[in-house]
């Protein structure tokens, strides 16, 4: 079982907007900076957000993050096929003192 | 900035196996480095970490039974396993860590299956 809480799927149509949220505690999200990663299988994971919403370059700005209290969100616009995937958001937890993961979402793009 | 992952393969409980990670574009030794793995219809597990300081931590659920190091003169990166359990069946990713304002990694492997079974 995972420490951060996502949906477990999220699906929209092609060109539609769809958010993915991410739960966790004040031990990690609350008082933490949150990452999100894109992970196709068999390949390696791609970071997308860090900071709460910091891109790195080569990210497109379809993708945005944001963090309001333990919770965080992340947003892709413009949804297109290549977005299909699964996304995992991660927050270091002060308590345990290692990095915390969601258990992935699934996204679809209808 | 590439990671490249080998060693991973079949073994025993009980048995042991040593992953390593071969790292180009840095030196491992300027950041820190972690293995986080993915077992079968689960998601990422932070499983152990390497400090620029030479600092090491580790998931309870392999403290004691793995082993993390780096070789600075091969830029390489090791996870030795030992006592393996059929549960630490997963895919082993080496990644890059990063810090601006919190942490974060920057840079992963396309990782390297282990499978525990007899």
């Amino acid at each position: 079982q995972s420490v951060l809480t996502q949906p477990p799927s999220v699906s929209a149509a092609p060109g539609q907007k769809v958010t993915i949220s991410c739960s966790g505690t004040s031990s990690n999200i609350g008082n933490n900076y949150v990452s999100w990663y894109q992970h196709l299988p068999g390949t390696a994971p791609k970071l997308l957000i860090y900071d709460n919403n910091e891109r790195p370059s080569g990210i497109p700005d379809r993708f945005s993050g944001s963090k309001s209290g333990t919770s965080a969100t992340l947003g892709i616009t413009g949804l297109e096929s290549g977005d299909e995937a699964n996304y995992y958001c991660g927050a270091w937890d002060t308590s345990l003192t290692f990095m915390v993961f969601g258990g992935g979402t699934d996204l679809t793009v209808l | 900035v590439q990671l490249v992952e080998s060693g991973g393969g079949l073994v025993q409980p009980g048995g042991s196996l040593r992953l390593s990670c071969a790292a180009s574009g840095f030196t491992v030794n300027t950041n820190y480095m972690v293995w986080v793995r993915q077992g079968p219809g689960k998601g990422l597990e932070w499983v152990s970490v390497i400090y620029a300081s030479g600092s090491i931590n580790y998931a309870e659920s392999v403290k004691d039974r793995f082993t993390i190091s780096r070789d600075i003169s091969k830029n390489m990166v090791y996870l030795e396993m030992n006592s393996l359990r059929a549960e630490d069946t997963a895919v082993y990713y080496c990644a890059r860590g990063n810090w601006n304002y919190g942490y974060y990694f920057d840079y992963w492997g396309q990782g390297t299956l282990v499978t525990v079974s007899s």
